[in-house]
């Protein structure tokens, strides 16, 4: 079964540090989604990309993160610098082109992030 | 006001038990509404799905959408410990899934 790819699936760092995280989505799959979920809360959108265009980063901390999907097909997101408000986990979902914001989305296990 | 209400529970529940789950919202414009199941430290999966006002079947599963008050439900028949999870709400219309806080359910065996 096709699965969206995270890496890494834990991540330890210091705040002021750099950290990048990686996901591969489902072949095929157009929409990709960057979503945040802090501890007890449900995710939040960062940014959204049809292929490798950007649709939404509306909420996306600009000053300090980063994302890309250069090719349309694999995309990271980055952190510099961390802060301590950063730590959470960050989740990576795909969906089909003809469904971008019907709501089924195929997310990846997540990398958990600590900021110390 | 937060977009999406959604009790955080926990919730816990022997198993067998009828388990019903609840989230409201205020912004008109959300087109579909789904319910994803998320289990501890994985990402969440969909389990249902619906753009309508009205009842949804799946299983044990049944959806239920009130686009006029704005509030829908998820009801969970015959619980299983396996059920044990994070169910959250989500809603999507112009943008990308809105998703609510979550409520943790345990079905005791």
């Amino acid at each position: 079964e096709a699965e969206v790819a995270q890496s890494p699936r834990y991540k330890i760092t210091e705040k002021s540090q750099a950290v990048a995280f990686w996901c591969d989505p489902i072949s095929g799959h157009a929409t990709l989604y960057w979503y945040r979920q802090i501890l007890g809360q449900g995710p939040e959108l960062l940014v959204q990309f049809q292929d490798e265009s950007v649709v939404d980063d509306s909420q996306l901390p600009k000053d300090r993160f980063s994302a890309e999907r250069l090719k349309g097909v694999d995309s990271t997101l980055k952190i510099q610098p961390a802060e301590l408000g950063d730590s959470a986990m960050y989740l990576c979902a795909s969906s089909g082109f003809d469904r971008p914001n019907t709501g089924e989305l195929f997310f990846g296990e997540g990398s958990r992030l600590t900021v110390l | 006001q937060k977009e999406v209400e959604q009790d955080p529970g926990p919730l816990s529940v022997p198993e067998g038990a009828i388990v019903s789950l609840n989230c409201t919202y205020s912004n008109s414009a959300f087109q579909y509404f789904m319910w994803y199941r998320q289990y501890s430290r994985k990402g969440p999966e969909l389990l249902m799905y619906t753009y309508s006002s009205g009842n949804k079947e799946d299983g044990r599963f049944t959806a239920q959408v009130d686009k006029s008050s704005k509030y829908i439900s998820l009801f969970i028949r015959d619980s299983q410990p396996s059920d044990s999870a994070t169910y959250l709400c989500a809603y999507t219309g112009r943008r990308a899934l809105t998703f609510g806080s979550g409520t943790r359910l345990q079905v005791q065996p």
